[in-house]
C-alpha cells in the first residue's frame, strides 16, 4: 500500500519569494510521483510528474520537483511566485502502471502582494 | 482545451431522491475511469474505478448500491447517488486514464459540486 504525506496544509508566502511544498511517500513497490493544483472550485490540473529517468522535472510555469529515493520526497519549490499562483496544491502517487492514485492531504499556497 | 467533460458542475437535489453525474472524456477512449469525493479543504479520497464494459471496484467502505458507477462506453462513465442525504454533499471529480506512448496519463474532470438539501 502506499500513502503520502504533505507535512505543510498551509503556507503562506510572499509575491515573488521562493516557495517549496513538502511531499514524503511510503511504498513497498517503485512509485509513479504526481503534483496536481486546484484553483478554488475547480478540478484538479496536472502540474508535472515523475515517471522514470531524470529525477528532477519541471513544469511549464517555473514549478519543479526533484524525486529523492533515499529521502521518499518529492518536493515541489518555485524560485519567485506570483498571485496566480494562489491555490492547492495536492501530491499524489501511484505504483506501476500510474493508475490509482493516492492523494496526500493538500496545501494551500497564499501569495500575498 | 478540457480533455474530460463533467456534468453536471453543480446541482442541488432533495434528500431522498438520486441524482446522476456524467464523466465524459473527449476526443480519447477511456477504458479506465475514476471516481473521486473530496470534502471541503481536505483531500481526494477514491471511491470507485470504472472499468468499460465490467463492474466497477469500490474501495473498502464505499456503498456499492448507493454510489452506482456505469461504464456504458469507451467515453462515458456516470455516477448515481441514489437515495442522497445532506451527508452525501460533496464534490464528485472523475478522472480518466489514457494510454499514450510516453506511458499511462491520468486527466481530471472539472469536478461536481452535489448539494442534498
Amino acid at each position: 500500500a502506499q500513502s503520502v504525506t504533505q507535512l505543510d496544509s498551509q503556507v503562506p508566502v510572499f509575491e515573488e519569494a521562493p516557495v517549496e511544498l513538502r511531499c514524503n511517500y511510503s511504498s513497498s513497490v517503485s512509485v509513479y510521483l504526481f503534483w496536481y493544483v486546484q484553483y478554488p472550485n475547480q478540478g484538479l490540473q496536472l502540474l508535472l510528474k515523475y515517471l522514470s529517468g531524470s529525477t528532477l522535472v519541471k513544469s511549464i510555469n517555473g514549478f519543479e520537483a526533484e524525486f529523492n529515493k533515499s529521502q521518499t520526497s518529492f518536493h515541489l519549490r518555485k524560485p519567485s511566485v506570483h498571485i496566480s499562483d494562489t491555490a492547492e496544491y495536492f501530491c499524489a502517487v501511484s505504483g506501476q502502471g500510474a493508475q490509482k492514485l493516492v492523494f496526500g492531504q493538500g496545501t494551500r499556497l497564499t501569495i500575498n502582494p | 482545451g478540457a480533455v474530460v467533460s463533467q456534468h453536471p458542475s453543480r446541482v442541488i437535489c432533495k434528500s431522498g431522491t438520486s441524482v446522476k453525474i456524467e464523466c465524459r472524456s473527449l476526443d480519447f477512449q477511456a477504458t479506465t475511469m475514476f471516481w473521486y469525493r473530496q470534502f471541503p479543504k481536505q483531500s481526494l479520497m477514491l471511491m470507485a474505478t470504472s472499468n468499460e464494459g465490467s463492474k466497477a471496484t469500490y474501495e473498502q467502505g464505499v456503498e456499492k448500491d448507493k454510489f452506482l458507477i456505469n461504464h456504458a462506453s469507451l467515453t462515458l462513465s456516470t455516477l448515481t447517488v441514489t437515495s442522497a442525504h445532506p451527508e452525501d454533499s460533496s464534490f464528485y471529480i472523475c478522472s480518466a486514464l489514457i494510454d499514450l506512448p510516453s506511458g499511462n496519463t491520468i486527466y481530471f474532470g472539472e469536478g461536481s459540486w452535489l448539494t442534498v438539501v
